[in-house]
């Protein structure tokens, strides 16, 4: 079966510097999420898209923003990047509120 | 505050020695309650939801159970396979697609 697919798989970026994560849901989903998840931690809810309009809003930081495009794949960008973004971004989906299926994650690492 | 909170945070069981990881949340707004398994350095997989108290979900070893208070994943005759990072979340009442309220998780180690 399709998978949450999220693009790149790893990301290496300087403090100050800007990134953009990419994720592709699963078929015929309509909403995506984005959890960050520091090392040790649980995941963070930081935003939702149900049928490309914000649903939802966790801990984002003001200097991060996504948007859900009319293929309903979303991208995650984030600004001024700081050493404490350093962690694993995932990507969820699901069809309408139901069960959230989660991608493999991007690892970013800020130097 | 939406809270989810589960325990032990680490149990180490010997293979076949059958066990349960507790999750308890608060009460109000529950929309719903999911457990994911997670592999270090990979995404949570989507396991089991559960909605209403006295609601039981079963897939091989590993059975979900709720309450009005808490969940239970009880795990029967585990595998070393089974060791992983077990992940309790709850849905609360947003009116959307809202994100989930994870656990700090319980770590599983199954020893041969």
């Amino acid at each position: 079966a399709a998978g949450v697919i999220q693009s790149p798989r790893h990301l290496i970026k300087e403090k100050r510097e800007t990134a953009t994560l990419k994720c592709y849901p699963i078929p015929r989903h309509d909403t995506v999420y984005w959890y960050q998840q520091g090392p040790g931690q649980d995941p963070q809810f930081l935003i939702s898209f149900y049928e490309k309009m914000q649903s939802d809003k966790g801990s984002i930081p003001d200097r991060f923003s996504a948007q859900q495009f009319s293929d309903y794949h979303s991208e995650l960008n984030m600004s001024s990047l700081e050493l404490g973004d350093s962690a694993l971004y995932f990507c969820a989906s699901s069809l309408r509120a139901y069960e959230q299926y989660f991608g493999p994650g991007t690892r970013l690492t800020v130097t | 505050e939406d809270q989810v909170t589960q325990s032990p945070e680490a149990l180490r069981l010997q293979e076949g020695e059958s066990s349960s990881l507790n999750c308890s949340y608060t009460v109000s707004g529950l929309r719903g309650l999911f457990w994911y398994r997670q592999d270090p350095g990979k995404g949570p997989e989507f396991l089991f939801t559960l909605y209403s108290a006295g609601e039981e979900k079963e897939k091989e070893r590993l059975k979900a159970t709720l309450t009005k208070k808490e969940s239970f994943l009880h795990i029967t005759a585990p595998k070393p396979e089974d060791s992983a990072t077990y992940l309790c979340a709850g849905s609360f009442s947003g009116g959307g697609a809202d994100g989930l309220t994870f656990g700090k998780g319980t770590h599983l180690i199954i020893q041969p």
